[in-house]
């Protein structure tokens, strides 16, 4: 079975520009998670999506970040304009049950 | 909100010994509390989990303990070996009206020593 994937697997791109980064959940589960960890700190839950519904966005840092789930499957979020606080790597998991399942992750930098 | 604190940041061990990373919660609604091996380069793997109506479970060298009086759960990993060295993290979530977001500790980097 193939585990979550993300795409780009790095991304690095100027103040003010636009990036979007995509997952791919394992192949059945509902629930999708984005998370992000800045340098040094701990890993933060963004939003948290059940089939293309948004069940839970309180973690959304502000109105920069959009993240959609058109047909329930891969999931896009996107930041625009980017700024430099939004370096860091985003991690998408998702789940079927309990257990959520990590992907590898897409690092984003912003110069 | 949740908030997990996660000690110590950094663990070095010599192979062979054990290994204990602790964590504390600060929501008592909490009731599911997982914990992340991540090495470098690799994702975020899920290695055991715990739940609130458990005290204890174990997985061959790997145990999850649980004090929800005292809010706080720990990783105990005997016998280690050079490939337990990674970063791990615990998480704590409230699975309850919807919002099964996680909330994670900082990390703990264990260092395996042979």
């Amino acid at each position: 079975e193939a585990g979550v994937t993300q795409f780009p697997s790095h991304s690095v791109i100027e103040k003010g520009q636009t990036v979007t980064l995509r997952c791919d959940p394992i192949s059945g589960h509902d629930n999708l998670y984005w998370y992000r960890r800045v340098m040094g700190k701990e890993i933060k839950f963004l939003l948290h999506f059940v089939k293309e519904s948004k069940q839970d966005e309180s973690g959304m840092p502000n109105n920069r970040f959009l993240a959609e789930r058109t047909g329930g499957t891969y999931s896009t979020l996107k930041v625009q304009p980017a700024e430099l606080e939004d370096s860091g790597v985003y991690f998408c998991a998702s789940s079927y049950g309990t257990s959520q399942f990590f992907g590898p992750g897409t690092r984003l930098t912003v110069l | 909100g949740e908030n997990v604190e996660q000690h110590p940041s950094t663990l070095s061990v010599q192979e062979g010994d054990s290994a204990v990373i602790k964590c504390t919660y600060s929501d008592s609604a909490s009731n599911y509390f997982p914990w992340y091996k991540q090495e470098l380069g690799k994702r975020p793997q899920l290695i055991i989990d715990i739940r609130s109506n458990v005290g204890e479970k174990k997985d061959q060298r790997i145990a999850v303990t649980l004090n929800k009086t005292a809010k706080h759960f720990s990783l105990h990993i005997t016998e280690t070996q050079p490939e337990d060295s990674a970063v791990y993290f615990c998480a704590a979530r409230y699975s309850g009206g919807g919002a099964d977001g996680l909330t994670f500790g900082k990390g703990t980097h264990l260092i395996i020593q042979p």
